[in-house]
């Protein structure tokens, strides 16, 4: 059971548009936290996406954007494209006893129709 | 440029304690925090703690308190993993990434397979 719910998967045609949520608490998101993004293909680690929200590293596509409002996050990608095909993470932090901790989605599967 | 190397893959027995190494290179080490991310077989990414490479303070997630130990060499500029009382469901690719709001970098990843 992960902190932050991510659907498991959604699914576009090429040139489409998709979204993917990431929906959180008072004590993660909507703390205040930071919401990042990370997209993973098969076998390789994961390549962080989106930092701070709604930042993109250089060398990412502006066809991916993100978002975050109260408690929730999203992730959009536009002009769907083959190579889009992966795992995709929102990861954020929570604040518990023991101090901050990173916390991650349960993952969406994207799949390219 | 940055990059974490880690060390390769390990199989182990049951009750068996692993330690897996991360090397950065390409900027300063005890700048930034390290955090362990491990993976399991088809499953989502879960975090497992952080170090602070100039002071050597740690953060584990409660889930591994007592049998996770992070520490740091900062003379090679490497980061240590060690999980202790292995089990079969900790069978998983673990991973160290360097935290700078978000995690932009990432070694390739230790698989370490726990089985009789």
């Amino acid at each position: 059971q992960s902190v932050l719910t991510q659907p498991p998967s959604v699914s576009g045609a090429p040139g489409q548009r998709v979204t993917i949520s990431c929906t959180g608490s008072s004590s993660n998101i909507g703390a205040g936290y930071d919401v990042h993004w990370y997209q993973q293909l098969p076998g390789t680690a994961p390549k962080l996406l989106i930092y701070g929200n709604s930042n993109r590293p250089s060398g990412v596509p502006d066809r991916f954007s993100g978002s975050k409002s109260g408690t929730s996050a999203s992730l959009a990608i536009t002009g769907l494209q083959a190579e889009d095909e992966a795992d995709y993470y929102c990861q954020s932090y929570d604040s518990s006893l023991s101090g901050r901790r990173a916390v991650f989605g349960g993952g969406t599967k994207l799949t390219v129709l | 440029q940055v990059q974490l190397v880690q060390s390769g893959a390990e199989v182990k027995k049951p009750g068996a304690s692993v330690k897996v190494s991360c090397k950065a290179s390409g900027y300063t080490f005890t700048g930034y925090y390290m955090h362990w991310v491990r993976q399991a077989p088809g499953q989502g990414l879960e975090w497992m703690g952080r170090i602070n490479p100039n002071s050597g303070g740690t953060n584990y997630a409660q889930k591994f308190q007592g049998r996770v130990t992070m520490t740091r060499d900062t003379s090679i500029s490497t980061a240590y993993m060690e999980l202790s009382r292995l089990r079969s469901d900790d069978t998983a690719v673990y991973y160290c990434a360097r935290d700078s709001s978000g995690y932009g970098y990432w070694g390739q990843g230790t698989l370490v397979t726990v089985s009789s």
